[in-house]
């Protein structure tokens, strides 16, 4: 059974660091390219980063870009973000989600529970 | 990165069919054929119904069903029930390796 498990969230102060971690199992994690999803709270889903299945490309959305950093360690099955420099518009439970496999596929076929981050003096 | 564009709610009575719009430009949906759905319930994580516009996942009910139109993508749900009652999303590929959501549509079963 494929199992996303998010973990890191909280609450920090603007200007600070948090990072979230995403534990894999049931699949070949290093197989999949893997994204990072946030929803601030009463609000849409909002697409925030992919890496690629080795880790050698990423890609973020505009709000996050030179701020939050993806990674993995694909021995230890866990997906991270590392984010910066937060921001209140930064409150949002953060979700990994999985791309489906292939190519071609542009579908987030598992999702994890989430984690909320809460950004607030 | 503009989100794509969806009504904010929809209703039906059970039994009923309803059809979800997702509006976005050339550079999204128009562009690509992978638009993709998810249905969330409160408190819940999304799950994914619909891909490459129209495919359906395994195990998902052939009540949904996906299309597209020039730069529109629309979700229809067929014999409506008590359980479909929730949020949906759309999203689509938007070109080097970004990804755009819809604001989402609340669906509420009457």
């Amino acid at each position: 059974e494929v199992q996303l498990v998010e973990s890191g969230g909280g609450l920090v102060q603007p200007g600070g660091s948090l990072r979230l971690s995403c534990a894999a199992s049931g699949f070949t994690f290093s197989s999949y390219w893997m994204h990072w999803v946030r929803q601030a709270p009463g609000k849409g889903l909002v697409w925030v980063s992919r890496i690629n299945s080795d880790g050698s490309s990423t890609s973020y959305a505009d709000s996050v870009k030179g701020r939050f950093t993806i990674s993995r360690d694909n021995a230890k099955n866990t997906l991270y973000l590392q984010m910066n420099s937060l921001r209140a518009e930064d409150t949002a439970v953060y979700y990994c989600a999985r791309k489906g496999m292939g190519k071609d596929a542009h579908q987030f076929d598992y999702w994890g529970q989430g984690t909320l981050v809460t950004v607030s003096s | 990165q503009s989100a794509l564009t969806q009504p904010a709610s929809v209703s039906g009575s059970p039994g009923q069919s309803i059809t979800i719009s997702c509006t976005g430009t050339s550079s999204d949906v128009g562009g690509y054929n992978y638009v993709s759905w998810y249905q969330q319930h409160p408190g819940k994580a999304p799950k994914l119904m619909i891909y490459d516009v129209s495919k359906r996942p395994s195990g998902v009910s052939n009540r949904f069903s996906g299309s597209k139109s020039g730069n529109t993508a629309s979700l229809t749900i067929s014999g409506l029930q008590a359980e479909d009652e929730a949020d949906y999303y759309c999203c689509s590929y938007a070109g080097s390796s970004t990804w755009v959501f819809g604001g989402g549509t609340k669906l509420t079963v009457l």
